[in-house]
């Protein structure tokens, strides 16, 4: 158990709706990190958080934002679901805002994912 | 800019018999490189993780890892699969910016053990 934890487990949805995932990081962590895994592009990262602000994005579409709250829980929302958006997504954790790289080593806790089915 | 190229994207081997899994990263500069595992409807565990220290880098289930710069390559091995070692491996690099960090995955490669 990582310490990270994402609500809900399982999401069954219809193109065109609007879903949001929940994840709280692991006590003390302050870095949220929000990922795709899907079977054609793999494992994605969309986008971070540090206390509150963004502070990277990565292939993340216009359709979906997220944000990190006051306790540090942060919540993805995906809107005008498409098909192609059913995959696993994870959120991950860190203490600080870098993770690896000699100016520090966090490791990237991961929660145990919320699988999304668009119908 | 980093890339992180699996070069199994399948693995199979006996119990008891070594697993080799092979990782090349691109990188601009001295990269940090991880392997993460992820068994069947489960999160990612962290395995080893390289930092610019040892170059040979011991990791959890006795897994190990070995940086090695002239060939731009990060295998991971064990020296004697166990059942329990069947899952999906990620060869992971990582990003580092003063501000914000991020994780680049390979495409994975997954591991059966057979009895």
């Amino acid at each position: 158990d990582s310490g990270v934890t994402q609500t809900p487990k399982h999401l069954i949805t219809a193109t065109g709706q609007r879903v949001t995932l929940r994840c709280s990081p692991r006590s003390g962590d302050l870095s949220v990190y929000w990922y795709q895994q899907s079977l054609d592009q793999g494992l994605q990262f969309l986008i971070q958080y540090y206390n509150g602000e963004e502070r990277a994005k990565g292939n993340i579409l216009e359709r979906f934002s997220a944000q990190q709250f006051p306790d540090l829980h942060s919540e993805l929302n995906l809107s005008s679901l498409e098909l192609g958006d059913s995959a696993l997504y994870f959120c991950a954790s860190t203490m600080g805002a870098t993770s690896g790289g000699k100016g520090g080593t966090d490791t990237q806790y991961f929660g145990p994912g919320t699988r999304l089915t668009v119908l | 800019a980093q890339s992180v190229t699996q070069l199994d994207s399948h693995v199979s081997v006996s119990e008891g018999t070594p697993v080799l899994l092979r990782c090349n990263y691109s990188s601009s500069y001295s990269p940090s490189l991880f392997w993460y595992v992820q068994h069947p409807n489960k999160g990612l565990q962290l395995l080893l993780k390289y930092t610019s220290a040892a170059t040979l880098v011991k990791g959890i289930n006795g897994f190990e890892a070995e940086f090695k710069k002239s060939e731009t390559s990060f295998h991971l091995t064990k020296p004697s699969a166990h059942m329990s070692d069947a899952a999906e491996y990620f060869c992971v690099v990582a990003y580092m910016s003063p501000s914000y960090g991020k994780l680049t995955f390979g495409q994975g490669t997954i591991l059966t053990v057979h009895p």
